[in-house]
């Protein structure tokens, strides 16, 4: 079974500029997350899509990113303008999780090898 | 809300000698508790869950944790360690009624010869 893929794995650029990272899940995966993973920390939780549908997004900055899932595969994740604290590691995960009667179950997330992005 | 903290920013053992990680979490429902590894320029892998079934829990490469609702721990343990776990390693917490993740600051493991 092919593991989530992220590209591209680095990321050089100025602040201000933009940059769009990409995702594919599992495939069959429902959910989809991108975390931010600042160096030091743990990964934290910045959007959650179930298919095409956005599930929780309120740790993500929405004045400067976005994301999308539109045919409930594949995903991407942008940053416009870029801030020197925006300089992390993005990761993409992706879980079976079907949501039924209202309730998620906590399927294994499994987790993409990441796009380092350096804000210069 | 859930919250974990990992009690140890590094930690240091030699090859051979038992690993022990530390992991408290707070929760206000029963929690689901992972720990993840992170090698160097690799992707999060799970190495064990607990989900409210048995409290000790077994996973991946010899490692295991016990869930102590008394305690609220979830200490991740392996009885000898060897160089290939130096790593990065994750306390996460999860609600069952969500997916969310919450992570915790992470324990760096260093294995000495």
């Amino acid at each position: 079974e092919a593991g989530v893929a992220q590209s591209p794995r680095y990321k050089i650029i100025e602040k201000r500029q933009s940059v769009a990272f990409w995702c594919n899940p599992i495939s069959g995966h429902a959910t989809l997350y991108w975390y931010q993973q600042i160096l030091g920390q743990g990964p934290k939780l910045l959007i959650q899509f179930q298919n095409n549908g956005v599930v929780d997004d309120s740790q993500l900055p929405k004045d400067r990113f976005s994301a999308e899932r539109l045919k409930g595969v594949d995903s991407t994740l942008k940053i416009q303008p870029a801030k020197l604290e925006d300089s992390a590691v993005y990761l993409c995960a992706s879980s079976h999780d079907q949501l039924a009667g209202g309730r998620m179950g906590t399927d294994t997330q499994y987790f993409g090898p990441g796009t380092r992005l350096t804000v210069l | 809300a859930q919250s974990v903290t990992q009690l140890d920013s590094h930690v240091s053992v030699s090859e051979g000698t038992p690993v022990l990680l530390r992991c408290n979490y707070s929760s206000s429902y029963s929690p689901s508790l992972f720990w993840y590894v992170q090698h160097p320029n690799k992707g999060l892998q799970l190495l064990l869950k607990y989900t409210s079934a048995a409290t000790l829990v077994k996973g991946i490469n010899g490692f295991e944790a016990e869930f102590k609702k008394s305690e609220t721990s979830f200490h991740l343990t392996k009885p000898s360690a060897h160089m290939s776990d130096a790593a990065e390693y994750f306390c996460v917490v999860s609600l069952g009624t969500a997916s969310k993740l919450t992570f915790g600051t992470g324990t760096r493991l260093q294995v000495m010869l």
